[in-house]
């Protein structure tokens, strides 16, 4: 159960798109389809962004988009905004009902 | 409002125990799994536990294993963490979370965390 490999940060300036990264293996990420996403704000519980690699909740806004290509998973935000600043966990499921997360990437917007 | 709130967080000394408590409100518990999810200070979530909707299914994280026990009570609408033999290295916020109904294996409403400290 080896934790999925994010950048530690990213950065951007509004109006701008940005990528982050999550790559696992054969037995997480590129072995199911049940890649999510959470953002979390300083001192604040995790919020669920996308899952199922590319679907999104009620309520997230279309400028959060996820995929996947083999073993790397991907976010990109576009149309960057100040209260996109925050940390972002990517999350796999790992078969046999565990998950495996990422280690987290800041996002900074300039 | 639909909520988890966690409970049961505090100081303990290497081998204690401590019973978490995540009380949910306002949406139907029995429907949902839930997990336990833990964050050190400064550092990123690890998934530790999950248990099905019935109680029936139940799994840990390596790190966790033979040490911690989930349940839940679908009649009091809780969910628990019986922790054991606790080390210093379980000293994180723990956060209840539940399962989201349209996904296999996504959770989609958080409790705001309890700390807890192991620390002599």
């Amino acid at each position: 159960q080896s934790a999925l490999t994010q950048p530690r940060s990213v950065s951007g300036s509004p109006g701008q798109s940005v990528t982050i990264s999550c790559t696992g293996t054969s037995s997480d990420v590129g072995g199911y389809n049940y890649v999510s996403w959470y953002q979390q704000h300083p001192g604040k519980a995790p919020r669920l962004m996308v899952y199922d690699v590319t679907e999104r909740p009620s309520g997230v806004p279309d400028r959060f988009s996820g995929s996947k290509s083999g073993n790397t998973a991907s976010l990109t935000i576009s149309g960057l905004q100040a209260e996109d600043e925050a940390d972002y966990y990517c999350c796999s499921y790992a078969g046999s009902y565990t998950w495996v997360f990422g280690g987290g990437t800041k996002l900074t917007v300039l | 409002q639909v909520q988890l709130v966690e409970s049961g967080g505090g100081l303990v000394k290497p081998g204690g125990s401590l019973r978490l408590s995540c009380a949910a409100s306002t949406f139907t518990f029995s429907d949902h799994y839930m997990s336990w999810v833990r964050q050190a200070p400064g550092k990123g979530l690890e998934w530790v536990s999950y248990i099905s909707s019935s109680g029936d299914t139940i799994f840990y994280a390596d790190s966790v294993k033979g040490r911690f026990t989930i349940s839940r009570d679908n009649a009091k609408n809780s969910l628990y963490f019986q922790m054991n033999s606790l080390r210093a290295e379980d000293t994180a916020v723990y956060y209840c979370a539940r399962g989201y109904r349209s996904s296999f294996a996504a959770f989609d409403l958080w409790g705001q965390g309890t700390m807890v400290t192991v620390s002599s």
